[in-house]
Order: C-alpha cells, then sequence, then structure tokens
C-alpha cells in the first residue's frame, strides 16, 4: 500500500501571500489531521477532518483552515502568511478502528517545509 | 486536557549501548500510547505502540513498557547501532476519535 503523500515537498512564499498544501492519505484511511512541526514548539496539532468533516480542531488563528474532499483527500490553506508560519507541515490519516470511527494509529507523511520570507 | 511530558531531550549514547526515554502523561482517560521515529527529513514513522490492557511489548531490539498506576510509560532500544539515531517522540490518546498529544520528542544520537 502506498504511504501518506503530501505535495508540494518545498514551498517558499513571502509574507502576506497565501498557501495550500495537499495531503492523499493511505487508500481506505478516513481521518485526515494536520500538524504543524516547528524546533520550539515541537508537533502542533491544527485540525482533523473525517468524511469531509472537521472533527477536531487545534488552538491555531482563523488564517490557518484546511478541507477534505468526498476521497479523503485533504488540503489546508494558510492566508496572509507570518514569518512565524515557517515550518513542516505533516499530514497524518489513520484507518477506521474496526466497528467505530476511531483515529487511533497515525500514519505520517513525508511532510511540507514551507519557509516564509 | 492531556499533557505529556517527555525526557531526555537529548540523548548521546555509544553504539551498543542501552538507550531509554521516559514519557509522563496526565490524562488517566488515556489508553493508546505510540512511539514515533523521525529521521532528518523525513515525517515521523509509527515504530512501536502499546495499550492499556498490556504493561509491555517487545518488537526485536525494542521495547516499550506501560505503567499506568504511575502514568508513565517508557521506550527502550538495546544494542543500539548508527542507524538508531533520530529524534523519538513519545504520545498519548484516549482512542476513538480523540487525538494524540505529543511529547516534545528526544534526539537520540549514536557514536560508532
Amino acid at each position: 500500500k502506498a504511504g501518506v503523500t503530501q505535495t508540494p515537498r518545498y514551498l517558499i512564499k513571502t509574507r502576506g501571500q497565501q498557501v495550500t498544501l495537499s495531503c492523499s492519505p493511505i487508500s481506505g484511511h478516513r481521518s485526515v489531521s494536520w500538524y504543524q512541526q516547528t524546533p520550539g514548539q515541537g508537533l502542533q496539532f491544527l485540525f482533523e477532518y473525517f468524511s469531509e468533516t472537521q472533527r477536531n480542531k487545534g488552538n491555531f488563528p482563523g488564517r490557518f483552515s484546511g478541507r477534505q474532499f468526498s476521497n479523503s483527500r485533504s488540503e489546508m490553506n494558510v492566508s496572509t502568511l507570518e514569518l512565524g508560519d515557517s515550518a513542516l507541515y505533516l499530514c497524518a490519516s489513520s484507518p477506521p478502528i474496526s466497528g467505530s470511527a476511531g483515529t487511533d494509529t497515525q500514519y505520517f507523511g513525508p511532510g511540507t517545509r514551507l519557509t516564509v520570507l | 486536557g492531556e499533557n505529556v511530558e517527555q525526557h531526555p531531550s537529548t540523548l548521546s549514547v555509544q553504539e551498543g549501548d542501552s538507550a531509554v526515554i521516559k514519557c509522563t502523561y496526565s490524562d488517566s482517560a488515556s489508553n493508546y500510547f505510540p512511539w514515533y521515529k523521525q529521521e532528518l527529513g523525513k515525517g515521523p514513522q509509527l515504530i512501536i505502540d502499546i495499550r492499556s490492557n498490556v504493561g509491555e511489548k517487545k518488537d526485536q531490539r525494542i521495547a516499550v513498557t506501560l505503567n499506568k498506576t504511575a502514568k508513565h510509560f517508557s521506550l527502550h532500544i538495546t544494542e543500539t547501532q548508527p542507524e538508531d539515531s533520530a529524534v523519538y517522540f513519545c504520545a498519548a490518546s484516549k482512542g476513538g476519535s480523540y487525538i494524540p498529544t505529543f511529547g516534545r520528542g528526544t534526539s537520540l544520537i549514536v557514536h560508532p
């Protein structure tokens, strides 16, 4: 089975611009979570989508948004970029637990390295 | 909410030595504890996990122990090799639709 894929792998933007990152989960996985990883803050949870609905949300400003499509692929968008948004953005997908809609084990993609100048 | 503390933040060992990384959690309802290994330029990869109905789990040179009473769990790596050098993250989750909470990571350096 192919793993989680993320595109693009690297991105350079300037302050004030907006950016869209894409994630394709492992086939059969319906839950997709997004994380921001920085050296100072570790892995910070952004949001989680399940069946095209945002099910969980972290503590990030409204400039960060996401969506999920009917094929479980997900995108996240950051508007009005700030220097502090420079980070590795990770996507993780989770399989359904037998008999329930659990997220349980997460499988991460390689991430998108965003640099804001 | 859940809080996960991970120690040490950096661990330096000689090849062949053992390495131990410890995590504590705050929410007694947490019942799933995965460990991830992140190599440079890659995303975190699940290496082992344990559920609250088990006290210890082993997979070759890697083992994880869980003490639910004390709310702590540990990763043990025996006979370390240079390729074990990476950042290791622990996490705690209540399962279901709950999102896991991650520790801050441990940078393991194995010197040949």
